[in-house]
C-alpha cells in the first residue's frame, strides 16, 4: 500500500534536548512538507522541499531543521532553540505537477516537551 | 496578507439534518482550494480540490462549491460517521504549493 508513515506516534522529551521526527513516503511524490498543528489553530508550514537536496523555510522555521537526502524521506529535527515545541507534527507530500497539487498527510507525531 | 476564515467554529447536527460550512478567503490569485477532513489525533484526509469559481465536486454526502471569495462544504443528510473537523486550504498562485489552512469547523453529528 502506498502512503506516508511518521514515527513515532507519541514522543516525549525533556527541555533542552533535540529530537528528530521521521517521515517516509512511498508515493513517488516530488514534494514533501512539515506542518505544526496547535489546538484551535490552522496547520502552519515549517519547511518544505520540492526536490532532493533542496528545501525552503515555511512560515515558522525558527528552531527547526530538515534534510532531504532521499526522495522518500524528509526528517524534521526540533532543536532546543524552539521555544514552544509541544505540538502535533504532520508530514505531507504531493506530486506537484500541473493539475495535481493536493497534499497527502501522514498520521502525525505528537511531541510533548517538559 | 492572505487570510482564511472558516465558520462556524463548531456545528452540532442531528443525523439527517443538512447544513453548510463556510470558508472565506483573501488570497492574491487562487491556484486551487482544498478541503480536508480530520479525525481527532489523525492526519487530514484529502477530500476535494476546486480550481475555479462555479466549480462543484461531490463525494457521498459532501458537496463542495467555490466562488471568487468563498467556498462552501454542504453536508446532506449527515450520519454520525461524518463527525470530524473539516479544513479548507486555498493556495495562492504565486506560493508554490503553500496551502493556507483555516482553523477548521468541528462537526458533531448525533444519532
Amino acid at each position: 500500500d502506498g502512503g506516508i508513515t511518521q514515527s513515532p506516534k507519541y514522543l516525549f522529551r525533556k527541555e533542552g534536548q533535540n529530537v528528530t521526527l521521521s517521515c517516509e513516503q512511498n508515493l513517488n511524490h516530488d514534494a514533501m512538507y512539515w506542518y505544526r498543528q496547535d489546538p484551535g489553530q490552522g496547520l502552519r508550514l515549517i519547511y518544505y522541499s520540492q526536490i532532493v537536496n533542496d528545501f525552503q523555510k515555511g512560515d515558522i522555521a525558527e528552531g527547526y531543521s530538515v534534510s532531504r537526502e532521499k526522495k522518500e524521506s524528509f526528517p524534521l529535527t526540533v532543536t532546543s532553540a524552539q521555544k514552544n515545541p509541544t505540538a502535533f507534527y504532520l508530514c505531507a507530500s504531493s506530486l506537484h505537477r500541473a493539475g495535481t497539487y493536493e497534499q497527502y498527510f501522514g498520521p502525525g507525531t505528537r511531541l510533548t516537551v517538559t | 496578507e492572505d487570510q482564511v476564515t472558516q465558520s462556524p467554529e463548531a456545528l452540532r447536527l442531528q443525523e439527517g439534518e443538512s447544513s453548510s460550512l463556510n470558508c472565506s478567503y483573501t488570497v492574491s490569485g487562487l491556484r486551487g482550494l482544498f478541503w480536508y477532513r480530520q479525525d481527532p489525533g489523525k492526519g487530514p484526509e484529502f477530500l476535494f480540490t476546486l480550481y475555479s469559481a462555479g466549480e462543484e465536486k461531490e463525494k457521498e454526502r459532501l458537496k463542495a462549491t467555490l466562488t471568487k471569495k468563498e467556498s462552501f462544504l454542504h453536508i446532506t443528510a449527515p450520519k454520525p460517521e461524518d463527525s470530524a473537523t473539516y479544513l479548507c486550504a486555498p493556495t495562492p498562485s504565486d506560493s508554490w504549493g503553500k496551502l493556507q489552512f483555516g482553523a477548521g469547523t468541528q462537526v458533531v453529528v448525533t444519532p
